[in-house]
């Protein structure tokens, strides 16, 4: 069956230190990717997404980057964090042909 | 904006009696999910259907769609205590999923 790994689960850095959060799935492979944040109480924004390695499409304009090193792997990245980064940061992976979408954990992530 | 809209955005109700949540978009879709989330947890899939179904059963869920009037509902039967969590609708346009701002629905035992 197929997981997905989000870590860390809780990150708290200070502003203008830089960011990296990892998620990896298995049992499937060129899964299309995603990664999401979610404001307190509110819907999912979605950063970036991938249909394959080395392939990133970004949605909105920000402080952050993603890549895929690797088929299977989704990295969210960031030079230098701001008060506004903060938020619960989610990785979804989706097969080609269907539409749902399979979500990780989730890293919460506090900028001080 | 592509986004859709959730109604209400929060709903309290007893154990046993149905919930019912609305969602409302607004361009053409390839299908509508609707997803569930338990605080601080990620997103689980529900059910999804297709822009050429009305209706669709899934256990106690039940979703309609009206592609002319741009809405969905979802309709849980029966509510549990365990039903307690915040539902999204999300639209699909291509590889893409856009979420609405969700329900709160809270079911009291």
């Amino acid at each position: 069956s197929q997981t997905i790994h989000q870590w860390p689960a809780t990150l708290v850095q200070p502003v203008g230190s830089p960011l990296s959060l990892e998620c990896t799935v298995e049992g499937t492979s060129n899964p299309n990717l995603y990664w999401y944040r979610q404001a307190a109480g509110r819907g999912l924004q979605l950063l970036f997404y991938s249909v394959g390695i080395g392939q990133i499409s970004s949605e909105v304009p920000q402080n952050l980057s993603a890549s895929r090193p690797q088929d299977r792997q989704f990295i969210l990245s960031s030079k230098k964090l701001l008060l506004s980064d903060s938020g619960f940061y989610l990785c979804a992976w989706s097969g080609v042909l269907s539409g749902e979408q399979f979500f990780g954990p989730g890293t919460r992530l506090t900028v001080l | 904006s592509q986004q859709g809209e959730e109604d209400p955005q929060a709903l309290s109700i007893q154990e046993g009696e149905n919930a019912t949540m609305n969602c409302s978009y607004k361009t053409s879709i390839n299908n509508l999910q609707w997803y569930r989330q338990n605080s601080g947890r990620g997103l689980v899939h529900l059910i999804l259907i297709r822009s050429n179904e009305r209706e669709k059963h899934s256990g106690r869920l039940r979703v309609t769609l009206d592609t002319s009037k741009k809405s969905s509902s979802l309709l849980i039967t029966a509510s549990r205590a365990a039903d307690t969590a915040s539902y999204f609708c999300a639209t699909s346009y291509g590889n893409k999923l856009v979420f609405g701002a969700g329900t709160i629905l809270r079911v009291k035992s």
